[in-house]
């Protein structure tokens, strides 16, 4: 699992309250990721980190924003969670060779 | 990053070889085929990778055409848990790694 553990791994939440994902990991690998995956989407990049404090969008970035204080730590948060925003949600973390996943968080909104 | 296209589904016997096409005729000079497969429910797992030779690992090899507008994964003696959906990519560093819809692949008794 290249050292990657998402937290939490299920999450129910009510319409317009802040979430918080955690993806830790534990190689000091310079490049993360969040994905979301919803069905017939398949996955969709929206934030990647490529440094302590350097953060960039992906192609669905509306609605969250992202943190990386510490090399270990990619945090995306949700500031005002809605419905569309219902998924499973994967942090990734770039080993050279292409990039590695973590097992999962399933967020679901109210 | 090239875009790619897959059958979005395959049947294949237990036992057999899987062959797994993907069409990149866009694809750039610096650009990888990367192949990843994902299980039901969990993380996208990393299969093999390459740029204009063919490969092989533990996992599967990878063929891909003189003019890399395509290429196949094998799974040479596909088994029930082989049952996945199986995504290939075209990238390089600096990119956004961008999944499309894979393909399907039902490996059946």
């Amino acid at each position: 699992d290249a050292g990657i553990t998402q937290s939490p791994r299920h999450k129910v939440t009510e319409t317009g309250t802040p979430v918080t994902l955690r993806c830790h990991q534990t190689e000091n690998h310079r490049y993360m990721y969040w994905y979301r995956q919803d069905p017939g989407h398949g996955l969709r990049l929206i934030h990647y980190s490529y440094g302590v404090k350097d953060t960039d969008k992906g192609e669905v970035s509306d609605g969250y924003s992202v943190s990386r204080s510490k090399t270990e730590d990619f945090l995306l948060t949700l500031e005002s969670a809605t419905s569309s925003q219902t998924s499973v949600y994967f942090c990734a973390i770039s080993e050279g060779v292409g990039l590695f996943f973590g097992s999962g968080t399933q967020l679901s909104v109210l | 990053d090239a875009k790619t296209t897959q059958p979005t589904s395959m049947d294949c016997a237990e036992g057999r070889a899987a062959n797994l096409p993907c069409n990149h005729s866009t694809i750039s000079g610096n650009e990888y085929v990367y192949w990843y497969r994902q299980i039901h429910s969990q993380g996208p797992q990393y299969i093999i990778h390459g740029l204009k030779n063919n490969e092989t690992n533990e996992m599967a090899s990878l063929i891909i055409t003189e003019d890399r507008k395509s290429s196949t994964l094998i799974l040479p003696h596909a088994t029930l848990r082989d049952t996945a959906v199986y995504y290939c990519i075209a990238y390089n560093a600096g990119n956004m790694l961008t999944f499309g819809g894979g393909t399907r692949l039902m490996v059946k008794p």
